[in-house]
């Protein structure tokens, strides 16, 4: 199956800094990538859904500013979570989608555990 | 719009005993229907999907699942749990366009 890849795996910062965690395929051209968050004992939290080329689209009351996602090729899509506090502490999980003519099915990344101090 | 139920957000089973983890679906028209399978600190594994072929789908590490269109459901069943098989378990939807919907998850606990 396809491959995505996150990274990094683990990242500890200072509150008050940005953090990007990028999010990449492998082995096929993903068209749209999905950004999650995920609490503890939590189902995933959809943030935003971003296509090559053009500008992310958010869920309701995901901060745009707080979190900048940019596909800018179809094999990378990163997300920067910006001026980080203690409440930005969670699991990033990103996905990706080669296109709409398939099953739609949804490959994940490892996912990305940010800390903030 | 499409949707997903599971039902109960814990299960306990013993090793080599049956496994039953159930997910109802709301959907409009004919859905892609997955089981994913997240281990600790990892993000998720795609166990089994079902996508209008064959109605008992077979998946990885010995899951399967059947859809039934008269129950609206995709339960997931495996029949002799191991303690590799601990985990959380989300099933999914998707259709049209790129929406896809997660269930709640299921926490998957096997008692040596």
């Amino acid at each position: 199956g396809a491959v995505v890849s996150q990274h990094p795996s683990w990242v500890i910062c200072k509150s008050g800094t940005s953090v990007k965690i990028e999010c990449r395929s492998l082995d096929f051209q993903a068209t749209t990538m999905f950004w999650y968050r995920q609490f503890p004992k939590q189902s995933l939290m959809l943030m935003a859904t971003s296509n090559e080329g053009s500008k992310a689209t958010y869920e309701q009351g995901v901060e745009k500013d707080k979190f900048l996602i940019n596909h800018a090729s179809l094999t990378l899509s990163t997300l920067t979570v910006t001026s980080a506090h203690p409440e930005d502490s969670s699991f990033y999980i990103c996905s990706a989608q080669t296109d709409r003519r398939n099953t739609g099915e949804l490959f994940f990344g490892e996912g990305s555990r940010l800390t903030v101090l | 719009a499409q949707s997903v139920t599971q039902l109960g957000s814990h299960v306990s089973v013993s090793e080599g005993a049956l496994v039953l983890l159930r997910c109802n679906y709301s959907s409009s028209v004919p859905p892609y229907l997955f089981w994913y399978v997240q281990y600790p600190n990892q993000g998720l594994q795609l166990l089994l999907k079902y996508t209008s072929a064959a109605t008992l789908v077979k998946g990885i590490n010995g899951f399967e699942a059947e859809f039934k269109k008269s129950e609206t459901s995709f339960h997931l069943t495996k029949p002799s749990a191991h303690m590799s098989d601990a985990a959380e378990y989300f099933c999914a939807v998707s259709g049209t366009g790129n929406q896809f919907y997660f269930g709640t998850g299921t926490s998957l606990t096997v008692i040596p």
